[in-house]
């Protein structure tokens, strides 16, 4: 079946820094990628997307390219904010068959940054 | 739009009690799911709907009901609550056709005594 799987922190950085946070995927079909942020407290925010090869998803300073050779979808930005600490999750919905109802779902990555 | 609603934001129950979780969408979205986050877990599909109607189970089913009488809500019954079902409940929403992108509600910490 489809699996992500993705760093699992916690990440501590200082303001500033560069973020990576990997994530690689197994999935039968075509899938589409997802990076979603939770603040804490909160539910989860879309963060960015990338629906085929290639594509790069970006949002807020965030970016993540779609590799299919590699089946990776790796989330950075180049420099950090104290208020983007948050747990990150990386997911994939699995288009094909019509199956796009559901995401399957990293555990999660908690970035701490600091001031 | 008020997107994903759910109440309530905060319940406590003792062991073999019941309840619902309520959830609604103003998006007119034609599928809706419910996903528990347990720590280190990341979230897992609990059960999903494709339409008013037609229901199926996900990943983590057991112990879980749902019905889907109108697009708009999709409400989860725990029909008698144990401490393995203490977690943080998601609804979420899709429109079909789409690419799979969902839509979170603000989330029910539950938990069970």
């Amino acid at each position: 079946g489809d699996s992500v799987t993705q760093m699992e922190g916690p990440v501590t950085l200082s303001e500033e820094a560069f973020l990576t946070i990997n994530c690689t995927y197994t999935a039968t079909g075509y899938p589409s990628l997802f990076w979603y942020v939770q603040y804490p407290g909160e539910g989860l925010q879309l963060l960015l997307k990338a629906t085929k090869a290639d594509d790069k998803g970006s949002n807020k300073g965030f970016e993540a390219t779609y590799r299919k050779e590699t089946t990776s979808f790796h989330l950075e930005k180049g420099s950090v904010q104290v208020s983007d600490s948050a747990v990150y999750f990386c997911a994939l919905s699995d288009g094909s068959g019509g199956s796009n109802y559901k995401l399957t779902f990293g555990k999660g990555t908690l970035l701490t940054v600091n001031p | 739009n008020a997107g994903v609603t759910q109440t309530p934001k905060f319940q406590v129950l003792k062991t073999g009690q019941s309840m619902t979780l309520q959830c609604a969408q103003d998006m007119n979205h034609e599928y809706m799911s419910w996903y528990r986050q347990d720590p280190g877990m990341g979230l897992r599909l609990i059960h999903y709907s494709v339409g008013a109607g037609i229901t199926d189970q996900g990943e983590v089913p057991n112990g879980y009901n749902v019905s889907r009488s109108t697009t708009e809500d999709f409400p989860l019954r725990l029909l008698s609550a144990a401490p393995s079902q203490t977690s943080v409940y998601f609804c979420a929403s899709s429109p079909a056709g789409g690419v799979g992108e969902q839509y979170f509600g603000p989330g029910t910490r539950l938990t069970v005594t």
